[in-house]
């Protein structure tokens, strides 16, 4: 079935440095989603891309969506310790065998040294 | 506030019971789903609802798991006859609202915990 992997599984930072996550899908994608989760809490929508090769940004953060639509990226510019916790890309497939859910990658923890 | 109530929070109960968690959104969604979380992993699908109709489960789900959304604004989840396995934490989604009409808005979970 439709499969969204992620990675890294786990980054620690120092405060003022950068991150990335990464995201791949095994099939092309009709929009992605990123959400961000607190620890402790639930998902959060962040951000949603849906042309090819499209750009958003977010203050400090910025998302790309592949030209193949398969796969996107997540940047931070010089971390805060508020960007704590883990963020979660989640892809809506365009085959009807794979229905109109959302399926969400396993997640980058993001941890923050200050 | 999520804007969606779920109930109970936190759930303990013994292996072979029967459980109900509900879910309630403050406004009006034609779409809601339910996930199903457990620690150091992403949401994973488990069904969704247009209105009233139940339009997809997961494959993956055994047929111990029913849901409902008998007016097409609150939701249950029951699960019969518990297994260890089924411990984690259950989120309901509504679709669309201020953030865009394909973003899921996650209320705050119910937690199960068998044993």
């Amino acid at each position: 079935g439709q499969q969204v992997m992620q990675i890294p599984q786990y980054q620690h930072v120092q405060e003022g440095e950068d991150f990335t996550t990464y995201c791949n899908s095994s099939t092309t994608l009709s929009n992605i989603q990123w959400y961000k989760q607190r620890p402790g809490g639930h998902p959060v929508f962040l951000i949603q891309l849906v042309k090819s090769g499209e750009v958003k940004k977010q203050k400090r953060l910025t998302f790309q969506f592949g030209e193949a639509k398969k796969n996107s990226s997540l940047h931070i510019t010089a971390t805060q310790t508020t960007d704590v916790g883990t963020y979660f890309c989640a892809g809506r497939g365009f085959s009807v065998e794979y229905g109109n859910k959302l399926v969400f990658g396993a997640g980058t923890i993001l941890r923050v040294k200050s | 506030d999520t804007g969606v109530s779920q109930n109970p929070r936190h759930k303990i109960t013994k292996r072979g019971q029967n459980v109900t968690f509900r879910c309630d959104p403050i406004s009006e969604h034609n779409r809601l789903y339910w996930y199903r979380q457990t620690l150091g992993q992403g949401p994973e699908f488990l069904t969704y609802f247009q209105n009233e109709a139940q339009l997809e489960k997961s494959r993956l789900l055994s047929d111990r798991f029913s849901a409902e959304r008998p007016k097409g604004s609150f939701s249950t989840l029951e699960i019969q006859r518990t297994e260890q396995g089924d411990s984690a934490m259950y989120l309901c989604a509504p679709e669309g609202g201020d953030s865009g009409a394909n973003v899921l808005t996650f209320g705050a979970g119910s937690r199960l915990t068998v044993l």
